[in-house]
């Protein structure tokens, strides 16, 4: 059975401070995306990751994957008010999707 | 541009009525799928279609039917609705197939008494 686990599942950061979010696959996969979702809306994409090794980077967030460990990481750096959402990993075999990691950053 | 569009936005149903969900986008894109979401769960995938004339089980299709009734429009059908079914569903597309980045829809808050 496939499983995709992130952790934590909930993480309050406070401003300012640096965070890491884990994505756990249990298959071979190649692509690892990473979505966010705003309370009560839709997914919006961020990052894919296509091969092993790939890091990708938008503001405050940095993405990496890992093949081999099957793992890839989501890096907030500094963290504001407006990274508070919901994060998704999700893997490609069909699409599996994580947990989600519920992220609230507090003053 | 809509991208991805979804009617309605919220549905409340009692058990054993039928309804149709609707999706439809203008990206497009040659694949669509259909996710729920529940709490502690993540999206999980219910039915997909790849191209225009072609439909495929998910990850949780009891319960479900699908059609896609044009390379723009995947509708979800739930023939007899059950509790177990309250959630939220988002219909999604890509163009083409599950290596592609999926754009979401704003997704449909269904509750079943």
């Amino acid at each position: 059975e496939l499983k995709v686990e992130q952790n934590p599942l909930f993480l309050s950061m406070q401003e300012g401070k640096n965070y890491t979010i884990y994505c756990n696959y249990s298959t071979t996969s190649d692509r690892l995306y990473w979505y966010r979702q705003d309370p009560g809306k839709s997914l919006e994409s961020l990052f894919v990751l296509l091969s092993n090794g790939a890091v990708k980077q938008e503001g405050r967030l940095m993405a990496s994957l890992d093949t081999k460990a099957r793992l890839s990481t989501l890096h907030i750096t500094a963290a504001v008010h407006d990274l508070s959402a919901t994060y998704f990993c999700a893997v490609v075999i069909q699409f599996y999707f994580g947990t989600g990691t519920s992220l609230t950053v507090i003053p | 541009n809509a991208g991805v569009t979804q009617t309605p936005k919220f549905q409340v149903l009692k058990t054993g009525q039928s309804m149709t969900l609707q999706c439809a986008q203008d990206m497009n894109h040659n694949s669509m799928y259909w996710y729920r979401q529940d709490p502690g769960m993540g999206l999980r995938l219910i039915y997909y279609s790849a191209s225009e004339g072609t439909t495929d089980k998910g990850e949780v299709p009891n319960g479900y039917n699908v059609s896609r009734l044009n390379k723009r429009e995947f509708s979800l059908r739930l023939e007899s609705a059950a509790p177990s079914q309250t959630s939220v569903y988002f219909c999604a597309s890509s163009e083409f197939g599950f290596t592609d980045t999926q754009y979401f829809g704003p997704g449909t808050r269904l509750t079943v008494l």
